[in-house]
């Protein structure tokens, strides 16, 4: 089956530092990535659309400054945290869409980061 | 708006006893249909989805879902439930051929 990955999987940093987190599909091609943000006990909420070659769709209330997402390739999407805060801190699952067939997505294992 | 709505934010059963978990959307088509787990600090796996056709869907780890466009439903079920079936179920809708939309969520507790 279509496998994405997701490097770290947990990460600590100081605040004011910038971190960034890596969304790979494993074994198929992604035309688009999705992050999402989820907090303790709540579910997945959309940050943004990543296609490959273009820039970012980001949804409402997302600062695009600061959640800087580049898809440079079919395969790899990356987020980039810019001067983390502690409010920052949360679960960041990306998914990948095949762009083949019915355009199904599948989800990396997420990442856990905390900003001290 | 299409949105999705899942009434039961926590619910426990005995291991063995039948589970059903509620889905409800608005969407003014039919749309495609998710019903996702995710375990503490992972990320979703499908268990199943319905996109067209026979309204009752067959998912894995022996779950099913039935979409009921009258009641704009797409419930889970399972008939005996496993100690290991403990986790976090979101139901999502996707309009056409675009992003997710997720539901609250509802946890899952397995009594032994």
């Amino acid at each position: 089956g279509a496998v994405v990955s997701q490097h770290p999987s947990w990460v600590i940093c100081k605040s004011g530092t910038s971190v960034k987190i890596e969304c790979r599909s494993l074994d198929f091609q992604a035309t688009t990535m999705f992050w999402y943000r989820q907090f303790p006990k709540q579910s997945l909420m959309l940050m943004a659309t990543s296609n490959e070659g273009s820039k970012a769709t980001y949804e409402q209330g997302v600062e695009k400054d600061k959640f800087l997402i580049n898809h440079a390739s079919l395969t790899l999407s990356t987020l980039t945290v810019t001067s983390a805060h502690p409010e920052d801190s949360s679960f960041y699952i990306c998914s990948a869409r095949d762009g083949r067939g019915s355009g199904e997505q599948y989800f990396g294992p997420g990442t856990r980061l905390t900003v001290t | 708006a299409q949105s999705v709505t899942q009434p039961d934010i926590h619910i426990t059963v005995s291991e063995g006893a039948s589970l059903e978990l509620r889905c409800n959307y608005s969407y003014g088509a039919t749309p495609y249909l998710f019903w996702y787990v995710q375990s503490p600090g992972q990320g979703l796996q499908l268990l199943l989805k319905y996109f067209s056709g026979d309204t009752l869907v067959q998912g894995i780890k022996g779950f099913e879902a039935e979409f009921k466009r009258s009641q704009s439903s797409f419930n889970l079920r399972k008939p005996s439930v496993h100690w290991s079936d403990a986790a976090e179920y979101f139901c999502a809708v996707r309009p056409g051929y675009n992003k997710l939309i997720f539901g609250a969520g509802t946890r899952l507790a397995v009594h032994p």
